[in-house]
C-alpha cells in the first residue's frame, strides 16, 4: 500500500525567508502524481503545486517551487519569500495513476513570523 | 465558478442519532470525492463517485454510512446510530475527470456528544 509521511509536525520561518517542507512517499507503482495542498485555519483546503512522475523537472507556481527525487522517493517543497499568508497546514500527498483517491501525509504546520 | 459548497459547516449532536451532510460540487464535474479528516491527520479517502455512480469504497466506510449522488449533481453522506468516533471533519471535493484536480470544500465539522 501506498505511504506518505511528513517527518516535520510543524515549522516556523521569518516573512521573507525561506523554507523547505519534506516529505517522502512508498510505492511500487513507476508512474504517479505528487501534490503539496495547502489548508488555512478554518478555510478550504487548495492546490499549491502538482507533478507528474514521469517529468524530470520540477514544478514550480510563482513562489512555489519542489524537488522530486524519484530513485529516493522524496517530494519536498519550497516556499521562498515567505509571506504571512503562508501560514496554513501543508499537505503532501500522492496519487497512482489507476487510482482516483488521494493519499494524504499528516501535515505540516506553517507558521510565519513577522 | 462558485467553488465547491458544503451544508451544515457544524453540526453537534449525540450519540445515536442520525446526520446527513450535503456536498454540492463546481457545476459540470461529474467526479465527486468523500475525504474524512480527524485532529491531527491528513484527510482519509471515503468514497468517490463518477456522475450518480458510486465506484470505489473505502474500508472506513462502515456499514452506518451511505453515500448518495441521485442526479449526478449534489450528494449527501448520511451516518445513522453515531459514535463518537465519528466527530471528524468531513470533506467534499470534486473533479472535471479522473486524472483533474480534485477542489476541495470547506468541510462540514462534525461533533458527537
Amino acid at each position: 500500500a501506498q505511504t506518505v509521511t511528513q517527518s516535520q509536525p510543524e515549522m516556523s520561518v521569518q516573512e521573507a525567508e525561506t523554507v523547505t517542507l519534506s516529505c517522502t512517499y512508498d510505492t511500487s507503482e513507476s508512474d504517479y502524481y505528487l501534490f503539496w495542498y495547502k489548508q488555512p485555519p478554518s478555510r478550504q483546503m487548495i492546490l499549491v503545486i502538482r507533478q507528474e512522475a514521469y517529468k524530470q523537472q520540477n514544478a514550480t507556481e510563482n513562489r512555489f517551487s519542489v524537488n522530486f527525487q524519484k530513485a529516493a522517493k522524496s517530494f519536498s517543497l519550497k516556499i521562498s519569500d515567505s509571506q504571512l499568508g503562508d501560514a496554513a497546514m501543508y499537505f503532501c500527498a500522492y496519487r497512482g495513476v489507476r487510482d482516483d483517491k488521494i493519499i494524504f501525509g499528516k501535515g505540516t504546520r506553517l507558521h510565519i513570523l513577522p | 465558478d462558485t467553488g465547491v459548497s458544503q451544508d451544515p459547516r457544524h453540526k453537534i449532536t449525540k450519540r445515536g442519532q442520525n446526520v446527513t451532510f450535503r456536498c454540492d460540487p463546481i457545476s459540470e464535474h461529474n467526479r465527486l470525492y468523500w475525504y474524512r479528516q480527524t485532529l491531527g491527520q491528513g484527510p482519509e479517502f471515503l468514497t468517490y463517485f463518477q456522475n450518480e455512480a458510486q465506484l470505489e469504497k473505502s474500508r472506513l466506510l462502515s456499514d452506518r454510512f451511505s453515500a448518495e449522488r441521485p442526479k449526478g449533481s449534489f450528494s449527501t453522506l448520511e451516518i445513522q446510530r453515531t459514535e463518537q468516533g465519528d466527530s471528524a471533519m468531513y470533506l467534499c471535493a470534486s473533479s472535471l475527470g479522473g486524472f483533474e484536480t480534485q477542489y476541495f470544500g470547506p468541510g462540514t465539522r462534525l461533533l458527537v456528544l
